[in-house]
């Protein structure tokens, strides 16, 4: 169980151009997701988190209105990175709970964003 | 302070030891602790889950906590090359967000 997915899993784009990834859950439900973003030999970073239904919370130094979050359904939420430019080459992970507390996070398999 | 700390490595041991890896934190409050492995280009896959403390064995791995302390430990017995990946510590403080470590990248030597 507690499997999630992403997709997609790698995209090219040019510069200036938005580009959206989903985050779903699959077997179960996820009061909360998180998005991360990884640079090459470095740690996860937590971008945001998203309640279902509420507005996202994002870390400091991100910003909301460059990446946008919705996570309008238990089972799916999406990061759109709006007019994105090669510093934003990453890679982008979510993770779901399930809002139980104290539980783990899930991880998807992440989207490589190449941007050209 | 970093809040979760954990030596970058690499670690390196032969095939068929004991890796210890080691992971400490800061916040008293810790409810509980996990160890992901990620592997190079992929997502981390959760290992193991302690919420107590002492010792929980799941397989060739061992979980190790000591609140007292403020120290969580993974030990992996008879090391294979397939273990060579970084493993992130991650702590839960109550608050569903994760703090990660940076991880400790093991390197098993066959």
């Amino acid at each position: 169980g507690a499997v999630v997915s992403q997709h997609p899993s790698r995209v090219i784009c040019k510069s200036g151009t938005s580009v959206k990834i989903e985050c779903r859950s699959l077997d179960f439900q996820a009061t909360t997701m998180f998005w991360y973003r990884q640079f090459p030999k470095q740690s996860l970073m937590l971008m945001a988190t998203s309640n279902e239904g509420s507005k996202a919370t994002y870390e400091q130094g991100v910003e909301k209105d460059k990446f946008l979050i919705n996570h309008a359904s238990l089972t799916l939420s999406t990061l759109t990175v709006t007019s994105a430019h090669p510093e934003d080459s990453s890679f982008y992970i979510c993770s779901a709970s399930t809002g139980v507390p104290g539980e783990t996070q899930y991880f998807g398999p992440g989207t490589r964003l190449l941007v050209l | 302070q970093k809040e979760v700390e954990q030596n970058s490595g690499p670690l390196s041991v032969p095939e068929g030891a004991i890796a210890s890896l080691n992971c400490t934190y800061s916040d008293r409050g810790s409810q509980s602790f996990f160890w992901y492995r990620q592997y190079s280009g992929k997502s981390p896959e959760l290992i193991m889950s302690i919420y107590s403390n002492g010792d929980k064995e799941d397989g060739r791995f061992t979980a190790q906590l000591n609140k007292a302390s403020q120290y969580v430990s993974l030990l992996i017995r008879d090391s294979q090359p397939s273990d060579s990946a970084t493993y992130l510590c991650a702590v839960n403080t109550g608050f569903q967000k994760l703090v990660f470590g940076t991880g400790t990248r093991l390197l098993v030597s066959p």
